[in-house]
């Protein structure tokens, strides 16, 4: 059983699209985030949602609107999609929204803009 | 906000122990240190995560020196399987999350 789930694994699109990547996890968890990694592994955290509702949004264009249909996923959709959004995307989820939780992630959406 | 400095890269041995250090220099006092391995085509998976002083589980110890200022993983008898990426991750009361770089760990034959 794999414990957060994200589709579609890889993702390529032309530029100006709209798109969106799907996580879900089976954990339980209240708590749950969007990451983007560069090609330099760079991790970023973009957004948090505990309970459905935002806590944390980092500075991040406004074509990326996340939405939390209830604790156990959390989407993401980007509009307009620009060739920097090219990325490597990945959900995680941890118990609740403490600062000492550890995340469990998954495997990542590969995302290429042509 | 805090900000953490880990090493780009690191090589060793098969059967060597490996230390990986990460600065902090601003962490606040109850700011909390994780650290993370990420192999190629997956997510970051958590190691282990400490506050003060020692920590020890079944694949890794962690030390954090008493200003807190730094924290070293230790991963004994590596093997190549341990070839990945580390990350150093300053958990903030605040509930920012301060990733370092990563660390890329090759492990030789």
């Amino acid at each position: 059983d794999t414990a957060v789930s994200q589709t579609p694994k890889y993702l390529v699109t032309q530029m100006g699209n709209d798109k969106s990547i799907k996580c879900e996890q089976n954990l339980g968890h209240d708590t749950m985030y969007w990451y983007k990694q560069d090609s330099k592994k760079f991790l970023k955290i973009m957004f948090s949602y505990n309970n459905k509702e935002l806590i944390i949004n980092e500075t991040v264009p406004n074509r990326f609107s996340p939405k939390s249909p209830d604790k156990a996923h959390l989407n993401l959709h980007i509009n307009s999609l620009e060739l920097g959004d090219s990325a490597v995307y990945f959900c995680a989820s941890s118990q609740t929204q403490g600062y000492n939780q550890p995340q469990h992630f998954g495997d990542g959406t590969r995302l290429s803009i042509l | 906000l805090a900000k953490t400095t880990q090493p780009i890269s690191m090589d060793s041995y098969e059967g060597q122990e490996v230390n990986i250090t990460c600065s902090h220099n601003n962490i606040a006092t109850n700011d909390y240190i994780t650290w993370y391995q990420q192999f190629p085509s997956q997510g970051p998976r958590f190691i282990i995560q400490g506050y003060k002083t020692k920590v020890t589980n079944e694949v890794a110890s962690l030390f954090i020196p008493a200003d807190r200022k730094s924290s070293t993983l230790s991963l004994p008898r590596v093997s190549l399987s341990d070839t990945a990426v580390y990350y150093c991750l300053v958990g903030e009361v605040n509930y920012q999350l301060i990733w370092g770089a990563g660390t890329k760990l090759i492990i030789k034959p």
